[in-house]
This record gives C-alpha cells, structure tokens and sequence, in this order.
C-alpha cells in the first residue's frame, strides 16, 4: 500500500527556536498532502491543505506565519514552525492524497511526529 | 457543514466479544466515511470506507461498518474482539471530492480488550 513518512519522530527544541517537520510519500507522487495536530487524547484537528506548486490553505484560526507549510514537490511537504513555544507541544501527523497508482480517493497517514518545546 | 459524534469515548470489551463502535454523522452532501485506526505514538491506519454502493464494507483485521442513512450512522463492528485490537478508533467524513477534500474526524473511541 501506499507509505507516507514523516521525519522526525520526535523532536525536543527550546522555546523560540524554529523546527522542521517532512512529509514525503515515498514511491507515489501526492498531489495534496494535510497537516493535522493532535493533542493528548483528543481529536485531529486539520490546520491546512497543500496543493504541490501553491500556497497551502490554512483552516480557520490557524496562524500562517507560525505553521509555515512547503509543498514543493509531489512527494514533499514540509511544516515549519516558527519561535515555538511550549503551547505549540503537539503531535503532528501528515496525509497525503491523490496518488496515481493508488486510491486517489483516502487520504494516507504518515507516523506522527511529536513536538515538546521546553 | 459536515460533523461526526462518536458516542462513548472508552469502551471496554473481553477477549472474544462482539466490538461495536458507534458513529453519527451530519452532513449536507451524500457523505463519504471513514473508521481509522491509531495505535499508541503512531499515524492513522485506514480500516474501511463507504463511498458508494454496498452499504456494508467490510475492512481490515475483521471489521465491517454499516452505512444507515435513515439514521445517518456508521457504526464499526467486530464480531470477536482480540487483544491486538486495543487501540483508538477514529470516524470520519468528508464530501464528494473525498480524496482531495479534508477529512473531519469525530472525537475517537479508545477501546480497551479484557483478558
């Protein structure tokens, strides 16, 4: 089946510095990838949709200049956040869609990657 | 608008028991669903989906999940639960263009197996 992988796993950063978090759908290409945020015990909560070649489309309440999101290539896409903080702590997760080959129909997850700011 | 309520946000069942998790949905479009799977630490897992069609689906690891629109639910069943099916459940739906448009999950369902 299709694999999305999303590097780091887990990440420590102290508070104010900017951490990068990839998503690649390996051996497919993905024309739409999701960034969502988890928090303990709780409910995805998609904070944006990116198309590769176009700016991500943020949800509502989302800060575009903290949550910066890249999706350069059909197999890459990138979330950055900047000066985080500790209330950014969270679990993290990608999916991607739309992937010739496979059912373009679901979204895939990747792993998940869990952000602690001290 | 599209919403999901999962009722029960634990359920506890013994090894060998039916599982039944229950999800309701609203939506203003014919809804596509979806049960997914989440493990400790770990992404999601798709188990099964209703698009169009046959109303029972059947998925993965032995569950099916029945699309009743009369009473727009979508509950996930499993006839024998096993102890390897101790995990989060999560419902989702999403609209017509459900492999490119954002998915909005329910709350989860955390289901724990009994020896």
């Amino acid at each position: 089946g299709a694999v999305v992988s999303q590097h780091p796993s887990w990440v420590i950063c102290k508070s104010g510095t900017s951490v990068k978090i990839e998503c690649r759908s390996l051996d497919f290409q993905a024309t739409t990838m999701f960034w969502y945020r988890q928090f303990p015990k709780q409910s995805l909560m998609l904070m944006a949709t990116s198309n590769e070649g176009s700016k991500a489309t943020y949800e509502q309440g989302v800060e575009k200049d903290k949550f910066l999101i890249n999706h350069a290539s059909l197999t890459l896409s990138t979330l950055t956040v900047t000066s985080a903080h500790p209330e950014d702590s969270s679990f993290y997760i990608c999916s991607a869609s739309g992937l010739r080959g496979f059912d373009k129909n679901i979204q895939y997850f990747g792993a998940g990657t869990r952000l602690s700011v001290l | 608008a599209q919403s999901v309520t999962q009722l029960g946000s634990h359920v506890s069942v013994s090894e060998g028991a039916l599982v039944l998790l229950r999800c309701n949905y609203s939506s203003s479009v014919p809804p596509y669903l979806f049960w997914y799977v989440q493990y400790p630490n770990q992404g999601l897992q798709l188990l099964l989906k209703y698009t169009t069609g046959a109303t029972l689906v059947k998925g993965i690891n032995g569950f099916e999940a029945e699309f009743k629109k009369s009473e727009t639910s979508f509950h996930l069943t499993k006839p024998s639960a096993h102890m390897s099916d101790a995990a989060e459940y999560f419902c989702a739906v999403s609209g017509p263009n459900f492999g490119n448009e954002k998915l909005t999950f329910g709350t989860g369902t955390r289901l724990t197996i009994i020896p």
